[in-house]
């Protein structure tokens, strides 16, 4: 298995919901990725966990809060959002290792927030 | 922080070849990577440099001088499903994860 899954792909949401997004790989990475991508625009850096710690917080506001419930699963909690959170949100993993510690990237859910 | 340049947009007829660059100003220089993007898609991997000079592989290639702060990547042969967004990213500063993003690069490839 060489695939980052994430899900859901598209999601839907008020200002005053909680929803989650979820990421998935079974490739015995151990450093999983939160980037956030606004329509032709690079991937920003979001959060990063290695070895299921969190390694790496770019100053994310509190609405956004990751999860890394064991090493293959990291989820992305969304309370009390504002619509120019919307954007494509991509998870990506890596083997947190020497050498390229090339990321995967997942396909992304692409959250829209009325 | 980091400073990550590229040109936005080139269009190339199939079967060419195209050259995009990048320049970047960074501290703690480890690693720069080319990765290609396709409309709504994921980011795919395509190139990992580290030390200077040229990495090929297949139809791209890819070259870094860190003296110049400077990285191209070559497609040859150029094929319809080669138009998308190229990105290159690079590497810096505490620890081995965090990868920032240039602005990324549109081919546009025409036949």
């Amino acid at each position: 298995d060489t695939e980052v899954t994430q899900t859901p792909k598209h999601l839907v949401m008020g200002m005053t919901n909680k929803k989650s997004l979820k990421c998935e790989q079974h490739m015995g990475h151990r450093a999983m990725y939160w980037y956030k991508q606004k329509a032709k625009k690079p991937p920003e850096l979001m959060f990063v966990y290695s070895y299921e710690k969190l390694s790496i917080n770019e100053s994310v506001p509190s609405r956004f809060s990751p999860e890394c419930p064991n090493s293959s699963l990291l989820n992305l909690h969304l309370h009390a959002l504002q619509p120019e959170d919307s954007a494509l949100y991509l998870c990506a993993s890596s083997q947190d290792s020497g050498g390229a510690n090339v990321l995967t990237f997942g396909a992304g859910s692409r959250l829209t927030v009325l | 922080g980091q400073n990550i340049d590229q040109p936005t947009e080139m269009t190339a007829t199939e079967g060419a070849i195209v050259q995009i660059n990048c320049t970047y100003q960074t501290s703690g220089f480890n690693g720069l990577f080319w990765y290609q993007q396709h409309a709504g898609e994921a980011p795919t991997f395509l190139s990992y440099n580290v030390l200077d000079g040229l990495e090929e592989k297949g139809r791209f290639s890819s070259f870094l001088s860190r003296s110049k702060g400077y990285s191209y990547l070559l497609l040859k042969e150029l094929q319809m499903k080669d138009s998308a967004s190229y990105l290159c990213a690079v590497r810096a500063g505490y620890g081995n994860n965090r990868l920032a993003f240039g602005k990324g690069n549109q081919v546009v490839v025409i036949p």
